[in-house]
């Protein structure tokens, strides 16, 4: 079935430094889908990408879905020791259950 | 408004034991959602839900696991007997029904099952 990949699988920097997390597919993706999991916590949704090259920000965050639909990433801009946690993709399907599939996630480490 | 709750949030339980989780969903979100994240690997659907039925179940791992959605209101999933490889956090999500093509999930805190 369809997969999604994220790299990279950690990263760890520097407070007010830039992070990017990457999720990519070899099929054409209907959507994709952000959520955020802080240590300890559950996924919260972040957003939903549906259009070619669509583009969303909120706040430091910036969202993007590749021409293709194949690929797209979030970028946080200056990053804060709020921004800590899992960040995952993912996709929802859109026969039937409309259930989540996820990418393996980008834990964010942030030196203070 | 009160979030999508489950019980228990911890569950430490010897192999071969047996293990309800319970979620509760958002009231009035006709989809239900069991979800699990096994040691940091990607997190995992389970089966779905709408109101009472079960709509796709093509997650769930084996017949050990038995979900329930009774009256469509909150589910169960019972782990029997229970083996190592269990181990992880079972979460379950609700989203709304309807016409609307693709609905966020919320997700609740999550039961962290540890199988010994």
């Amino acid at each position: 079935g369809q997969q999604v990949m994220q790299i990279p699988q950690y990263q760890h920097v520097q407070e007010g430094e830039d992070f990017t997390t990457y999720c990519n597919s070899s099929t054409t993706l209907s959507n994709i889908q952000w959520y955020k999991q802080r240590p300890g916590g559950h996924p919260v949704f972040l957003i939903q990408l549906v259009k070619s090259g669509e583009v969303k920000k909120q706040k430091r965050l910036t969202f993007q879905f590749g021409e293709a639909k194949k690929n797209s990433s979030l970028h946080i801009t200056a990053t804060q020791t709020t921004d800590v946690g899992t960040y995952f993709c993912a996709f929802a399907t859109i026969q039937g259950a409309q259930k989540l599939v996820f990418g393996q996630g980008t834990r964010l480490t942030i030196n203070p | 408004e009160a979030g999508v709750t489950q019980f228990p949030s911890h569950s430490v339980i010897e192999k071969g034991q047996t293990v309800t989780l319970r979620c509760d969903p958002i009231s009035g979100h006709d989809n239900l959602y069991w979800y699990r994240r096994v040691m940091g690997k990607e997190i995992k659907f389970l089966l779905h839900f709408v109101k009472e039925s079960k709509q796709d179940e093509s997650g769930m791992p084996n017949n050990r696991f038995l979900a329930e959605r009774t009256g469509g209101t909150y589910s169960t999933l019972k782990v029997q007997p229970a083996e190592l490889e269990d181990s992880g956090v079972y979460f379950c999500a609700s989203s709304q029904g309807g016409r609307r093509l693709l609905y966020e999930q919320y997700f609740g805190p999550g039961t962290r099952l540890t199988v010994t």
